[in-house]
């Protein structure tokens, strides 16, 4: 069975507080993502990665950074949280050479007082 | 980039009516066109896909369209159920950016 596990599914900060959003698949997929879904806007893609320690901006990076130390795992971080990235965080895998499903986690919805 | 444009962005039918729901693409090279349903509270999940050398694709009661020349694609659910209430992403396939570009997004809601 197909699994994207995200490390929380509800979390409030405060602004300018350093934010780790973590995402784990078990696939052995080489690509994930990172989405920001938002009413009306639908899924917009922040980040995505190939490989380990290879990392591509999406159409809408700023704010945000990533790591991937490991193949498994895709973190999302956002280095100074701010109010208008309250939202909800969508992590996503899938195999490489395009046309192939993505799996999605559960998401995480992120409050930013 | 590739862009995707989704319509109508809420939706509403009675019971056993059909729903279409309607997406374009700007990219001409985008050759593999998913759709994905998601329920509330849940993650979205892959219902339907097309790749571009098809111009029909039918599951049961879901069927997707694809109209290369025109640059849209259309999703159509035929004899609806409550359950089939969700929002539906459709997205595109860009090959040179390697990523799946989302539409907006429909909210359909099937009144029994």
């Amino acid at each position: 069975d197909v699994k994207v596990t995200q490390s929380s599914r509800y979390l409030v900060k405060r602004t300018g507080e350093k934010v780790f959003l973590e995402c784990v698949q078990d696939m052995d997929h080489e690509n994930m993502f990172w989405y920001r879904q938002d009413p009306g806007l639908g899924l917009r893609l922040i980040y995505f990665s190939y490989d380990v320690k290879m990392k591509e901006k999406g159409d809408i990076p700023e704010g945000y950074s990533v790591s991937r130390e490991k193949k498994e795992r895709f973190s999302l971080i956002l280095e100074s949280a701010s109010t208008n990235q309250t939202s909800m965080y969508l992590c996503a895998s899938d195999s490489p050479g395009g046309g192939e499903t993505q799996y999605f986690g559960p998401g995480t919805r992120l409050l930013v007082l | 980039g590739e862009n995707v444009e989704q319509h109508p962005s809420t939706l509403s039918v009675q019971e056993g009516d059909s729903a279409v729901i309607k997406c374009t693409y700007s990219d001409s090279a985008s050759n593999y066109f998913p759709w994905y349903k998601q329920e509330l509270g849940k993650r979205p999940q892959l219902i339907i896909d097309i790749r571009s050398n098809v111009g029909e694709k039918k599951d049961q009661r879901i069927a997707v369209t694809l109209n290369k020349t025109a640059k849209h694609f259309s999703l159509h659910i035929t004899e609806t159920q409550p359950e089939d209430s969700a929002v539906y992403f459709c997205a595109a396939y860009y090959n040179a950016g390697n990523m799946l570009t989302f539409g907006g997004g429909t909210r359909l809601m099937v009144k029994p």
